[in-house]
């Protein structure tokens, strides 16, 4: 059963630090994986989505790695801005058009 | 980019009563459409896979009869909860597949607050 974990649970940086988020995940068969952004009480939205075939991602001052052998996943934040504050979500595409997501990693800049 | 729609953003029912939420896809169509159920600080959970013109695909331990999903057309599909108890009270996500294949991007709705009295 594939299980998704995202370290850390919470951040707190101040503005202009560059971050790491990780994601691994335990079963290296997938399809794909997505990086989204939440804000509080909203839907979530497409960051960057990795194919398996793909070792990266890069989007503005975000990219995100993928290590299928390992199971892991980092996005990396660039120069961090109050408005990245947000729950940032891993989602790995596994058989069935199933998409199992992690519980998330709630990021907080200070200005 | 592709854009879905959920509708309402947040309802409020009284206990017993049964409550609509519509997901539709605006620019794509979308054969597959997923349901998802997020408690505070808590992840997605799956609810149910829902398939265009076929029966929904639900996860184990969610209850069919309780959470009925339509799929009638290429770009909606709704989500009705039953007899709604204060125990049903969540935030409710849809998300549409754009694409046919395994490889295809994941757009989400907006969500439903639902909450029962």
């Amino acid at each position: 059963k594939q299980e998704v974990t995202q370290i850390p649970a919470a951040l707190s940086v101040p503005e202009g630090e560059n971050l790491v988020l990780n994601c691994s995940f335990t079963d290296s068969a997938i399809y794909n994986l997505q990086w989204f952004r939440q804000d509080p009480g909203k839907g979530l939205t497409s960051l960057l989505l990795i194919q398996s075939s793909q070792r990266e991602q890069t989007s503005g001052r975000l990219n995100a790695s993928l290590d299928k052998s390992s199971g892991r996943s980092t996005l990396y934040i660039a120069a961090s801005q109050p408005g990245d504050s947000a729950t940032y979500l891993c989602a790995v595409a596994a058989g069935g058009f199933k998409t199992i997501f992690g519980a998330g990693t709630r990021l907080f800049v200070k200005a | 980019g592709a854009v879905v729609s959920q509708h309402p953003s947040w309802v409020i029912c009284k206990s017993g009563t049964s409550v609509k939420i519509e997901c539709r896809s605006l620019d794509f169509q979308a054969t597959t459409m997923f349901w998802y159920r997020q408690f505070p600080k808590q992840s997605l959970m799956l609810m149910a896979t829902s398939n265009e013109g076929s029966k929904a695909t639900y996860e184990q331990g969610v209850e069919k009869d309780k959470f009925l999903i339509n799929h009638a057309s290429l770009t909606l599909s709704t989500l009705t909860v039953t007899s709604a108890h204060p125990e049903d009270s969540s935030f409710y996500i849809c998300s549409a597949l754009e694409g046919l294949s395994y490889n295809s991007p994941l757009h989400f709705g907006n969500g439903t607050r639902l909450t029962v009295t």
